[in-house]
């Protein structure tokens, strides 16, 4: 079965700095799709970035980009000029062919003014 | 376009009772998707419908069921309920359940069980 792991729990940053949100995954297929959403206290999950997992280049969102290492099976999100807004639960999420989103245990993100 | 609708937002139900929970998809989708979400477990996958039929289930017991209608939204019901389903229930609606598409979700229908 396919797994999502964020090691990271809780992550903090300055407001205006970058901080990377960590996520590997386990699975045996080749064609699939990755995901990150946002869930704020409002806890509407929002997308924020997806990639196919084909395409090589990292997908890229604004401030949000990903680094993706397929071969690793690492698929990181990158938040640049980090802002008060962008706190909140960051989950990380995977699927492919017409299986559910298989999600990871979430990394909470504060942003310190 | 609307977004995802969910209701209600909250309910308070005791343990034994059985509880319904709607999900409005964004028109044209015709996907939906039920998520339960505890601090404990995370978010886990109830089930699928798609154009009325379930597609896809998750591994929860059966007194978790659901239904699509033919306009999309779906119900889902708990029976006989227990303290460790306290949970918000997050819906996600789709297009076709398409990967590239991704899903839309609802804001959640917190459900606490005394």
């Amino acid at each position: 079965a396919q797994t999502v792991t964020q090691s990271q729990p809780e992550m903090s940053v300055q407001e205006a700095e970058t901080v990377t949100l960590s996520c590997t995954y386990d699975t045996s297929e080749s064609d699939y799709y990755l995901f990150w959403y946002k869930q704020p206290p409002s806890r509407q999950m929002i997308l924020v970035i997806r990639q196919e997992a084909y395409k090589q280049q990292n997908a890229t969102e604004n401030r949000f980009s990903v680094n993706f290492q397929k071969a690793a099976k690492s698929f990181s999100l990158k938040i640049s000029d980090s802002q008060l807004g962008d706190a909140a639960m960051y989950f990380c999420a995977y699927n492919s062919g017409n299986t559910p989103l298989v999600f990871g245990k979430g990394t909470r993100l504060s942003v310190i003014a | 376009k609307a977004g995802v609708t969910q209701t209600p937002r909250y309910l308070i139900k005791t343990r034994g009772q059985q509880v319904t929970l709607s999900c409005s998809p964004i028109s044209g989708h015709r996907s939906v998707s039920w998520y339960q979400q505890t601090p404990g477990q995370g978010l886990q996958f109830l089930f699928e419908y798609f154009s009325e039929t379930q597609r896809n289930k998750g591994n929860f017991p059966g007194r978790f069921s659901g239904r699509q209608f033919s306009n999309s939204r779906s119900e889902m019901n708990v029976s006989t309920l227990e303290l460790g389903d306290s949970a918000l229930y997050l819906c996600a609606s789709s297009e076709q359940g398409a990967r590239d598409a991704g899903y839309t979700f609802g804001s959640g229908t917190r459900l606490t069980v005394v």
